[in-house]
């Protein structure tokens, strides 16, 4: 299995609802990360989970909340969104945390905050 | 923050042309990478080169590096109309953290 799987495809939620994105990878891979992206925007970066211990929050809003239950799970967890916080968000694994790992996606999540 | 200035943003050829993009970055890096995009899809990885390399090649692409210029380029021989989408690339300065550049945007007329 060498891909990264993302549920829900499509999330439409208001700004008073709480959700969660779920990421899966069964590629043995130690770190994880989530990244959101604005159309025709290149993906910005928001954590990083390295054996499963947050190890890189790139100053995200408290309304976004990473989890990461178990090496092949990650989960985002969302509430009080504002619609300027409608992105694709994306999901990325690597062997392990650090040099020369290529990243491998997800198909991403289609957020839009109403 | 984005370190990354792509070149053109938007590129538009006929099927069998190659198609070159340019990317450059501000600081020292470990490695480049070039990744594609799909439209509103996740991100596929097609090269890496690290920063002690001058070239690599991987099926019709061809990468360079000029750490002295910090610029990479990438270039698509043969283009297919399968091949339009959306190239970013993206440094690795030395934490593990990839910086993507902006982008380009590719369309290949069949």
């Amino acid at each position: 299995d060498t891909e990264v799987t993302q549920t829900p495809k499509h999330l439409v939620m208001g700004m008073t609802n709480k959700k969660s994105l779920k990421c899966e990878q069964h590629m043995g891979h130690r770190a994880m990360y989530w990244y959101k992206q604005k159309a025709k925007k290149p993906p910005e970066l928001m954590f990083v989970y390295s054996y499963e211990k947050l190890s890189i929050n790139e100053s995200v809003p408290s309304r976004f909340s990473p989890e990461c239950p178990n090496s092949s799970l990650l989960n985002l967890h969302l509430h009080a969104l504002q619609p300027e916080d409608s992105a694709l968000y994306l999901c990325a694994s690597t062997v392990r945390e650090g040099r020369y790992n290529e990243q491998f996606f997800g198909p991403g999540t289609r957020l839009t905050v109403l | 923050s984005q370190q990354g200035e792509e070149d053109p943003q938007a590129l538009s050829i006929q099927e069998g042309e190659n198609a070159t993009m340019n990317c450059s970055y501000k600081t020292s890096i470990n490695n480049l990478q070039w990744y594609r995009q799909n439209s509103g899809r996740g991100l596929v990885h097609l090269i890496l080169i690290r920063s002690n390399e001058r070239e690599k090649h991987s099926g019709r692409l061809r990468v360079t590096l000029d750490t002295s210029k910090k610029s990479s380029s990438l270039l698509i021989t043969a283009s297919r109309a399968a091949d339009t989408a959306s190239y970013f690339c993206a440094t690795d300065q030395d934490t593990g953290k990839l910086i993507f550049g902006q982008g380009t945007t590719l369309q290949v007329k069949p």
